[in-house]
């Protein structure tokens, strides 16, 4: 069983729509989470840490729900450059591993 | 400042040949790491380096695969003999904390090898 499951998408979405999806993770040890964003062939850059009582940075809202072990994002007001792949990673703390996601497209349409 | 940089940014070589994976990490960052991530798969975990120390080798597929950081500055990523699997992109990154304070890895570009 992989650790971060996603939901590939593509989630194609017009320009000012908001977009949400999530990733369950398995392993209960897993006590941080993140989301990355990687562009088309570029690397992965960290977007937003994801905190029990839900955070938001800017447009880009997280939730983490530890009871069912999943982590959310929603975009709102989409834009253009919001194109990427979003990669959802848990950190195990015991092993200081990043467990990634296979992650998920979002495509932003004019 | 620089970024982590890696090279090559593509390889192409034959089954059973070798092919030598380089990252030079951001200055400073004692924490480096190698990544994989096959088509259509998650990026996994290969090993994880504190200044010239393996700290983690877990991921590593097979003996094939050799890691080095000489002297705690870049390292090299060898595949020896390369097999039709090891096919992917080989992504380096590297952090100057403890990844349980920002969870912030700094990845390069990446090095995609393919064989034949």
């Amino acid at each position: 069983r992989k650790e971060v499951e996603q939901d590939p998408g593509p989630f194609n979405v017009p320009e000012g729509a908001t977009v949400a999806f999530n990733c369950t993770y398995s392993n209960s040890a897993s006590q941080s989470f993140f989301w990355y964003r990687q562009d088309c062939r570029k690397e992965p850059k960290l977007l937003m840490s994801v905190y029990s009582s839900g955070n938001e940075d800017g447009r880009f809202t997280a939730q983490l729900n530890r009871a069912s072990q999943y982590i959310s994002l929603l975009i709102r007001d989409s834009k253009l450059s919001d194109s990427a792949t979003y990669l959802c990673v848990a950190l195990t703390l015991n092993n200081y591993k990043l467990s990634f996601g296979a992650g998920t497209t979002v495509t932003v349409r004019a | 400042e620089a970024g982590v940089t890696q090279f090559p940014s593509h390889s192409v070589i034959e089954k059973g040949q070798t092919v030598t994976l380089r990252c030079d990490p951001i200055s400073g960052h004692d924490n480096l790491y190698w990544y994989r991530r096959v088509m259509g798969k998650e990026i996994k975990f290969l090993l994880h380096f504190v200044k010239e120390s393996k700290q983690d080798e877990s991921g590593m597929p097979n003996n094939r695969f050799l890691a080095e950081r000489t002297g705690g500055t870049y390292s090299t990523l060898k595949v020896q003999p390369a097999e039709l699997e090891d096919s992917g992109v080989y992504f380096c990154a590297s952090s100057q904390r403890d990844l349980g304070l920002t969870g912030e890895l700094f990845f390069g570009e990446g090095s995609r090898l393919t064989v034949l």
